[in-house]
């Protein structure tokens, strides 16, 4: 069974730096293929993809954040963690740790978000 | 960014209804493009990727079609589980992003 859980504080101040720890079972990030990222969610609004990091190290963000943004991986615990800089009202949302997989169709790969942790809502508000 | 847009934004329907729902693309992305449904307060679950294909254990009744920019979410005799709210994402080209969703209610 494929898990993935968020953990990190609900409340953070403006200006701090929120730092998330996604916790997944059921597979691994030492395997070529596998990698786990970060969307987020404002309140009512839609998706917002954040950050993936791969098997090999590759990491990928947000160009809307990413002076902001870091992923670690710690395969041995089967762990990512995402930091966030310089946290702002408007960061306030439910954060949700992901696994994206390849589909193979007829010689070309597709991929999706095909695993979602439950989510973490973060405020930011002094 | 390639932008998507979707709509309606919201549709208010009836149990065995059959629903359609449409996603746009600003570019081409060719089939690269997922359907993920959501409740509230729960994660999104992905319900077809690559435009037409069923992820595992989601009921026949939700079927995807389009390729290139106009996409569409299919769902056949609708059921009481099935109201949420559903988004459309591409994954042709980083980074990914989604549509702003579409809000399945209840008549």
């Amino acid at each position: 069974q494929i898990t993935l859980k968020e953990s990190g504080p609900t409340l953070v101040k403006p200006t701090q730096t929120l730092t998330l720890t996604c916790t997944f079972s059921g597979f691994s990030l030492s395997t070529s293929g596998v990698s786990v990222g970060w969307i987020r969610q404002p309140p009512g609004q839609a998706l917002q993809w954040l950050a993936l990091i791969y098997w090999d190290d590759d990491k990928r963000y947000s160009p809307a954040l990413e002076s902001r943004l870091t992923i670690t991986k710690d395969t041995s615990k089967n762990q990512v963690v995402l930091t966030l800089t310089n946290m702002d009202p408007v960061d306030t949302a439910t954060y949700y740790c992901v696994r994206k997989t390849y589909y193979y169709d007829v010689s070309v790969y597709f991929d999706a978000f095909d695993m979602w942790g439950q989510g973490t809502m973060v405020t930011v508000s002094s | 960014d390639v932008q998507m847009t979707q709509s309606p934004s919201s549709l208010s329907a009836s149990v065995g209804d059959r629903v359609t729902i449409t996603c746009r693309a600003s570019q081409t992305i060719s089939s690269y493009l997922n359907w993920y449904q959501q409740k509230p307060g729960q994660a999104p679950r992905l319900l077809i990727y690559a435009a037409s294909s069923l992820q595992s254990g989601v009921p026949s009744r939700f079927s995807g079609s389009g390729s290139g920019t106009d996409f569409t979410l299919t769902i056949n005799s609708l059921q009481t589980e099935d109201f949420a709210t559903y988004y459309c994402q591409q994954s042709y080209s980083p980074p990914p992003t989604f549509g702003p969703g579409t809000k399945v209610d209840i008549k």
